[in-house]
């Protein structure tokens, strides 16, 4: 079956501009995450929605990054004003949700974003 | 100190080798505990879960150690298709939530 998509795959942009980062989740499951990777670090929560609850946006590193799920399914990871720091990888990953012992979540090949 | 540290390697092994990787993590009521696998420029990916009592998938071992809160890894028989990124992943409570916690992980390459 489908798996997690995300798009673009590859985002090069200027310093200052605005980007858009979309992620499909896999149909049926309820709950999504965002997460940057940066070279050669570990994965850093971003965010994270489930089902129609408030979304978990403890690990947004500023109030220039947002998301948003539509319909309980698309999700959009905007970057305001970029800047040369936001330069990584950003995974979507989705799981079916909050089932014990069924945590495990699948990414999405990633974008990345390069900020010049 | 970071909630999840691991060793970052590089595990440089032959092939047959035995190779353990350890990763402590800060919170002590952390209650679940995975390793993922990411191969180079790919997305990570569940290796296995880590149950209290240890557990076996083939080759590969996990164990918990909540007394000194650290979890482990230990491939037998390495191939050199195990070469990759091994992400220690934990889920710091049990509150109803799924924030998992990433390791900045271990590179292991095994070598003919």
């Amino acid at each position: 079956g489908a798996g997690v998509s995300q798009s673009p795959s590859n985002k090069v942009t200027e310093k200052g501009k605005d980007v858009e980062l979309r992620c499909d989740p896999i149909s049926g499951h309820t709950a999504l995450y965002w997460y940057r990777q940066s070279l050669g670090q570990g994965l850093e929560f971003l965010i994270y929605f489930q089902g129609n609850s408030a979304p978990d946006k403890s690990g947004l590193p500023s109030d220039r990054f947002s998301a948003e799920r539509t319909g309980g399914s698309v999700s959009t990871l905007t970057i305001q004003r970029t800047q040369q720091e936001d330069s990584a990888v950003y995974l979507c990953a989705s799981s079916l949700g909050w089932v014990p012992l069924s945590y495990e979540q699948y990414f999405g090949p990633g974008t990345r974003l390069t900020v010049t | 100190r970071k909630e999840v540290e691991q060793d970052p390697g590089p595990f440089n092994v032959p092939e047959g080798a035995t190779v353990a990787f350890n990763c402590t993590y800060s919170n002590s009521a952390s209650q679940s505990f995975f390793w993922y696998r990411q191969d180079c420029r790919k997305e990570p990916k569940l290796l296995m879960s880590v149950y209290s009592s240890g557990n076996e998938d083939g080759r590969f071992t996990a164990q918990l150690n909540r007394a000194s809160q650290y979890i482990s890894l230990l491939i037998r028989d390495s191939k050199l298709s195990d070469s990759a990124t091994y992400l220690c992943v934990v889920i710091p409570s049990s509150g109803g939530y799924n924030k998992l916690i990433f390791g900045a992980g271990t590179r292991l390459a095994v070598h003919p």
